[in-house]
C-alpha cells in the first residue's frame, strides 16, 4: 500500500464542517502536513503539525494527530464555496529524506 | 510579488520534441524542486537543488535534465519528449533542504504532449 492514503472526495453542505482525513504507515514520522491545491494552481501550504503535538488549530481549521492510529485529520469548520479543492496531506521522517510523502489528495466539494 | 513563478503556464508539443520550463524564486530560499503531478493527482519528486547543486535526484529518466544557473532559478529540460510525460510539473522552493521545511510550489506548467 502507498504511505500516506487519503479518501479521493468529500461533499459537504456551505456552512457544515469538513473532515478530511488521512493515514501515514511511518511511525518515525517527524512533520505532517496539509496542502490545499485550487483548480489550476499550485499546492498551497495551509497548517502543519509537529508530531509531538496531538492538535493544532488556526481559525477554521482544526488540525488533530493520533498517533497511535498513524491517523490525521484536517476539520474545517463552516465550509464554504472557496474552499473546495484538492486537499494533500503529506508527512516527513526522522532520519529520512526531508522531501514530504505526499497523499493523492481528497477533492472537497462545497455545494450551496 | 509572486514568490514562485514558472513559465510557460500550458505547453503543447508533439512526441521527439525537446522543451524547457522555467523556474524562479523570488524568495531568498535555498533549495529548490520539481515536482511532477500526474492525471491521478499523484505528486512525485524528481529533484531537488541546494545552493545549485544537486542533492536529490529520483529515478526520473536521463532525457530529463534539471539546471541551475543561480539559487533564484531552477529550469527543467526535457529531451526527446515521450506521450507519458504527460503531467503537471510544479517547481517549489523552501528556506532550507531539512525537515519541516516549509516547501512553496509554484503555479504548476501543464505539459501536454501528442
Amino acid at each position: 500500500g502507498e504511505d500516506v492514503e487519503q479518501s479521493l472526495f468529500l461533499s459537504v453542505r456551505e456552512g457544515d464542517s469538513s473532515v478530511i482525513n488521512c493515514t501515514y504507515t511511518d511511525s518515525s514520522s517527524t512533520y505532517l502536513y496539509w496542502y490545499k491545491q485550487e483548480p489550476g494552481a499550485g499546492l498551497q501550504l495551509l497548517t502543519y503539525i509537529f508530531s509531538n503535538m496531538d492538535m493544532k488549530q488556526d481559525q477554521r481549521l482544526t488540525v488533530l494527530l493520533n498517533k497511535k492510529d498513524k491517523h490525521l485529520s484536517l476539520r474545517i469548520a463552516d465550509t464554504q464555496t472557496g474552499d473546495s479543492a484538492i486537499y494533500f496531506c503529506a508527512e516527513t521522517v526522522s532520519g529520512g529524506s526531508y522531501i514530504p510523502t505526499f497523499g493523492r489528495g481528497t477533492s472537497l466539494i462545497v455545494h450551496p | 510579488d509572486t514568490a514562485v513563478s514558472q513559465t510557460p503556464k500550458y505547453l503543447v508539443t508533439q512526441m521527439g520534441n525537446d522543451k524547457s520550463i522555467k523556474c524562479e524564486q523570488n524568495l531568498g530560499h535555498d533549495t529548490m524542486y520539481w515536482y511532477k503531478q500526474d492525471s491521478k493527482k499523484f505528486l512525485k519528486i524528481m529533484f531537488s537543488y541546494n545552493n545549485k547543486e544537486l542533492i536529490i535526484n529520483e529515478t526520473v529518466p536521463n532525457r530529463f535534465s534539471p539546471k541551475s544557473p543561480d539559487k533564484a532559478h531552477l529550469n527543467l529540460h526535457i529531451n526527446s519528449l515521450e506521450l507519458g510525460d504527460s503531467a503537471v510539473y510544479f517547481c517549489a522552493s523552501s528556506l532550507g533542504a531539512g525537515s519541516g521545511e516549509t516547501q512553496y510550489f509554484g503555479p504548476g506548467t501543464r505539459l501536454l504532449v501528442l
